[in-house]
């Protein structure tokens, strides 16, 4: 079975810290992926790489970077957190082989900022 | 403008009832695909399926079945004789040839009440 591992289910964060976010999968997916859910929103794409050391804009970067030194992690980071990052984080993985194949997801990152 | 929606919000029933969840998309693309995922209270995505732009044939897997449509740009999911288990929030996505990323739906609370 594909295994996506998001390193917290939960975290607390004040204001102005930075935060990392981990996820790793067992797979050799290409590519991989971070959303953020939020109620009435759906998920929608921060960043995704589809390579080691490679990394695109999704819909919403702003506040947010990325790092994928090995293949197999791929880490979300909050600068500064600040409140209206408060979300549901979730990281996927998929092969890169045909654009539309189905993604793998984490068990997702509940990140309170307070 | 939102290519994916899921209309319903939330839909609750009761145990045994069959129920069917919408999913209307909106794309230029001939070929595209659509998702259905699967979100538990304990949060993980699961894939349930994928169906290409070239194949309108029903698929029914278990008590689940789904009905695309390319008239009416439907892709819509129906669980029969729903259980407690089905209760999650069901999410419908779309990606399209011209781009890699899964456009998702707002998704659907379900609620299997026994």
């Amino acid at each position: 079975d594909v295994k996506v591992t998001q390193s917290s289910r939960y975290l607390v964060k004040r204001t102005g810290e930075k935060v990392f976010l981990e996820c790793v999968q067992d797979m050799d997916h290409e590519n991989m992926f971070w959303y953020r859910q939020d109620p009435g929103l759906g998920l929608r794409l921060i960043y995704f790489s589809y390579d080691v050391k490679m990394k695109e804009k999704g819909d919403i970067p702003e506040g947010y970077s990325v790092s994928r030194e090995k293949k197999e992690r791929f880490s979300l980071i909050l600068e500064s957190a600040s409140t209206n990052q408060t979300s549901m984080y979730l990281c996927a993985s998929g092969f890169s082989t045909g654009r539309n194949t189905e993604a793998f997801f984490g068990q997702g990152t509940r990140l309170t900022v307070v | 403008a939102q290519k994916v929606t899921q209309a319903q919000t939330e839909i609750s029933v009761v145990e045994k009832e069959d129920v069917t969840l919408d999913c209307v998309y909106e794309t230029r693309d001939t070929t595209y695909y659509l998702f259905w995922y699967k979100q538990p209270p304990s949060g993980e995505l699961v894939f349930l399926i994928r169906r290409n732009s070239f194949d309108e044939q029903n698929e029914i897997s278990g008590r689940y079945s789904w009905n695309f449509q390319k008239s009416t740009s439907s892709f819509n999911f129906t669980i029969t004789a729903s259980q407690v288990v089905d209760s999650a929030v069901y999410f419908c996505a779309l990606s399209e040839n011209s781009n890699y990323q899964l456009i998702w739906g707002a998704g659907t609370k379900l609620i299997i009440k026994p």
